[in-house]
């Protein structure tokens, strides 16, 4: 069964700061792997994706994330935090196809001044 | 990219009424999109999958009578809550892409909340 796992509910770090936000998944294949942004009351905005080209991807907004095999990992990583990077940030897997997905559950970020 | 629209954006009800919430794809055609409830502080629960011109597919736990499901055109897709519930009230979204745009990107409506009283 494919699964997505993101090891911290909530992380907290100081604006200025570099940001890390771990998943790993669990698949018989290699999946596609996706980072999705959401603030509050709002949808959900696509930050950057992998789908076995580049295993360094970069994002919207300074964001990238390296696919890892070995590891099994996606970690969404930014070099400086900014006041407006507060949200919830949801690891995302293709199941089949790229329409049915597998939602992580999920970490808040929060930003301290 | 692509846009995904819900409307609306916020509704209160009361307990025993029905509540339409649309989903548009507002510049491609969705043959597929998937309709999600989202509890507070927690991931994107996947309700069905909506399919243009036929029945939807639940996902196990979901009741097919509370939550109706219209699929009528390429480009619009409808939830209802039938029978509203207190426990009814969430953060309803939709989603619509992925290989019918060739992406591998799902796009995602604003979301919809629904307090019902």
């Amino acid at each position: 069964a494919q699964s997505v796992t993101q090891l911290d509910s909530h992380v907290s770090v100081s604006e200025g700061t570099p940001v890390l936000l771990r998943c790993n998944y669990s698949s018989s294949y290699s999946p596609s792997l996706f980072w999705y942004v959401q603030h509050p009351n709002k949808g959900l905005q696509l930050l950057l994706k992998y789908t076995s080209a580049a295993t360094l991807v970069k994002g919207i907004n300074g964001f990238e994330a390296e696919f890892k095999k070995s590891e099994t990992s996606f970690h969404l990583t930014k070099p400086s935090a900014h006041m407006s990077d507060a949200a919830e940030y949801f690891c995302v897997a293709s199941k089949t196809s790229y329409d049915k997905v597998i939602f992580g559950p999920g970490t808040s970020l929060s930003v301290i001044p | 990219g692509a846009v995904v629209s819900q409307h609306p954006s916020w509704v209160i009800c009361k307990s025993g009424t029905s509540v339409k919430i649309e989903c548009r794809s507002l510049d491609f055609q969705a043959t597929t999109m998937f309709w999600y409830r989202q509890f507070p502080k927690q991931s994107l629960m996947l309700m069905a999958t909506s399919n243009e011109g036929s029945k939807a597919t639940y996902e196990q736990g979901v009741e097919k009578d509370k939550f109706l499901i219209n699929h009528a055109s390429l480009t619009l897709s409808t939830l209802t809550v039938t029978s509203a519930h207190p426990e009814d009230s969430s953060f309803y979204i939709c989603s619509a892409g992925g290989t019918i745009l060739g992406t591998g990107e799902l796009f995602f409506g604003e979301g919809s909340r629904l307090t019902v009283l």
